[in-house]
């Protein structure tokens, strides 16, 4: 089964740097999805991008999506100590057309004030 | 709207015992996901339903486990009996899925311990 699979596993950095964080995945897809996880609570959704865009802009975000190389990043910019969390990427079911996603393991960042 | 509700927050039981987890996902969306969340298998989708229809229950560990969605408003996930190793923290999401695409709202989870 097609799941999307982060890079680094776990990154630290101070606040005000920028956080890149990657996320590879097997089979085609309709759209890539990018969750954030706060210690304790469930996954919030943050952006999703479709499989005919190559760039998302969210505030502080920005999501990036290369289909040929099955990829996807997620760039906080200017971090802050509050954006600690886990970060999840997720890509959907292409053929199912259900709506189901599937989790990558997700990078755990650190945001050191 | 409140976002979705899950009940329990805690639970712990002792091992041989029945579960019962509880979830009301946000009015009007047509998809709910349950998921199972440990540090050892990351984020796992047990079931999901659509139109209150199971879809695919696949992820579902085993026959220990059951859920069910009698109406759009609420969802059970049920485990009996219940092992040690169910420990985790059991998520319930919902959706509302168009065109195969939606983005889903987490509950605030389940935090099962079997002792």
């Amino acid at each position: 089964s097609q799941q999307g699979e982060e890079d680094p596993q776990a990154l630290s950095i101070q606040e005000g740097e920028n956080a890149t964080m990657n996320c590879s995945y097997k089979t085609s897809i309709n759209n890539l999805q990018w969750y954030r996880q706060n210690s304790g609570r469930g996954l919030v959704h943050l952006i999703l991008i479709r499989s005919n865009e190559r760039e998302k802009h969210s505030g502080r975000l920005r999501v990036t999506l290369d289909t040929s190389k099955k990829s996807s990043s997620l760039l906080i910019t200017a971090s802050r100590a509050a954006d600690t969390a886990s970060y999840f990427c997720a890509t959907d079911d292409h053929s199912g057309n259900t709506g189901k996603l599937i989790f990558g393991q997700g990078t755990t960042l650190q945001v050191k004030p | 709207d409140a976002g979705v509700i899950q009940s329990p927050r805690h639970e712990v039981t002792e091992m041989g015992q029945e579960v019962t987890l509880r979830c009301k996902p946000i009015s009007g969306h047509n998809s709910l996901f349950w998921y199972r969340q440990t540090m050892m298998r990351g984020l796992e989708l047990l079931i999901y339903f659509n139109n209150n229809v199971p879809i695919d229950d696949s992820g579902m560990p085993e026959d220990r486990f059951s859920a069910k969605m009698p109406n759009a408003s609420f969802s059970t996930l049920k485990i009996q009996p219940s092992e040690p190793r169910d420990s985790a923290v059991y998520f319930c999401a919902s959706s509302w899925v168009s065109g195969g695409i939606g983005t889903q709202y987490f509950g605030p989870g389940t935090r099962l311990l079997v002792l």
